[in-house]
């Protein structure tokens, strides 16, 4: 069974780019990796989701190497309000088994 | 944000008592899901539904069960809970599997 693992904290500053990795050794042919975001006392958020290669949207980038047991979530220019925990996300969605292993996720602390 | 709301959003009850907690949304999304989270281990799938009466287990699922009878409501009940199952519970749902989840606000649930 996949197993997601990424760092338990970072610490950061205003204006840097954060890079969190996830490991996923076993993930499966057919499982995609998504990234959420959660404030205390809140659901968490969907970042950013991808099967491999490059994908970037708004607020993020998403790089999976070709053999994509890794992927690492790329936060530009990082402001206070990034500080917040990051949530690695393996999943297969082949037909009505839901397969959804999450990271134990990362907590960002962003600092003036 | 996706229209999901959870009630009740807090709640404190005694050990052997039956818990029923409640997921509502607006939005005709076909999957619902039931985490719970718990410091240091993360977000943890209870059970999850792929359709009105069709429902499947989770990695967690002792001592849960589920019911779906219209789309837009998926109801967790612990039968006679216990002092493990103090939690905060999340309800998620998806257009399709493997799509971006939307989470509802959770709720905490104490039991005493």
């Amino acid at each position: 069974l996949a197993k997601t693992t990424q760092p338990i904290s970072m610490d950061s500053y205003e204006g840097q780019e954060v890079n969190i990795t996830c490991s996923h050794n076993n993930i499966a042919t057919n499982d995609y990796i998504t990234w959420y975001q959660q404030f205390p006392s809140q659901g968490p958020r969907f970042i950013i989701q991808g099967y491999k290669t490059k994908v970037t949207n708004d607020v993020a980038s998403l790089f999976i190497p070709a053999d994509r047991k890794s992927s690492t979530l790329s936060l530009p220019r990082v402001s206070l309000s990034d500080t917040a925990v990051y949530y690695c996300l393996v999943g297969s969605n082949a037909g009505n088994n839901r397969k959804l292993i999450w990271g134990l996720g990362t907590s960002l602390a962003v600092n003036p | 944000d996706a229209g999901i709301t959870q009630s009740p959003r807090h709640k404190v009850t005694e050990t052997g008592t039956p818990v029923t907690l409640r997921c509502h949304q607006t939005e005709n999304h076909r999957y619902m899901y039931w985490y719970r989270q718990d410091p240091g281990h993360g977000l943890r799938l209870i059970h999850y539904s792929y359709g009105v009466k069709d429902t499947d287990k989770g990695e967690v699922s002792d001592g849960y069960s589920v019911s779906r009878s219209k789309t837009e409501d998926f109801l967790l009940t612990l039968e006679s809970a216990t002092s493990s199952q103090t939690s905060v519970y999340f309800c998620a749902t998806t257009t399709g599997g493997g799509n971006e989840q939307y989470f509802g606000p959770g709720t905490r649930l104490t039991v005493t």
